[in-house]
């Protein structure tokens, strides 16, 4: 049962670059999120979908891009990398009906831009 | 706009006694739910417990309890005999149900057992 798998683990950009970050759940889970953890900080909503080509911002989704087609996958795109996007980033997904639920995590890409 | 406030950046217990973990949240929205989440030093995230806004009694999961007190808006996190391997981040978090894309997490709570 792989849950939510992320890929890569770690990465390291030069300043401009651009790069994916992968994620994929095997749960038919309907909503996907992405979350910036900053050191010694929470976690920071970037961007969420609530089902195959439906994505909406969440609190920080400046630098970063999104897309959901389909129930599994969630890429999430960085154009041009910022020294201020150094950060671990974690993809979780949750099923959502009549109850919530609690998220089931990736095990997060640890990014850092020189 | 929804907030979690943990006014604890750091926490020292030692082995096998009780220790709380303070939440406090912020929304005005009557319906939604509360996590809380335990994060070692391997930074995975590993879903602990969960309360619902409209939940009559406090949720308890083993060792973990929460403590619910809806009308000052906190929700406290009761790890009972604390054991080294407790040792960890400690996030609690909300979501609203009727907009389960409004996620907020807090600042965390660094817990460390002592022997």
């Amino acid at each position: 049962n792989a849950g939510v798998t992320q890929t890569p683990k770690f990465r390291i950009l030069k300043i401009g670059q651009s790069m994916t970050l992968q994620c994929t759940q095997d749960m038919n889970h309907n909503y996907m999120y992405w979350y910036r953890q900053d050191p010694g900080m929470g976690l920071k909503l970037i961007y969420y979908s609530v089902g195959a080509g439906i994505t909406d911002k969440g609190e920080v989704p400046n630098g970063y891009n999104v897309s959901r087609s389909t129930t599994e996958d969630f890429p999430l795109r960085l154009e041009l990398a910022a020294p201020s996007q150094t950060s671990v980033y974690f993809c979780a997904s949750t099923k959502v009906d009549r109850r919530n639920t609690e998220a089931f995590f990736g095990q997060g890409t640890r990014l850092t831009v020189v | 706009a929804q907030k979690i406030t943990q006014t604890q950046p750091g926490m020292f217990v030692q082995e096998k006694e009780a220790v709380t973990l303070d939440c406090t949240y912020d929304t005005s929205d009557p319906s939604y739910g509360l996590f809380w989440y335990k994060q070692p030093s391997s930074g995975e995230m590993i879903f602990l417990i969960y309360q619902g806004s409209y939940d009559q009694q406090n949720a308890t999961e083993g060792r973990y309890s929460l403590n619910f007190q809806k009308a000052r808006k906190s929700a406290n996190l009761v790890i009972s005999a604390s054991q080294l391997g407790d040792s960890a981040m400690y996030f609690c978090a909300m979501r609203i149900n009727t907009n389960a894309g409004k996620s907020t997490f807090g600042d965390g709570t660094t817990l460390t057992v002592k022997p």
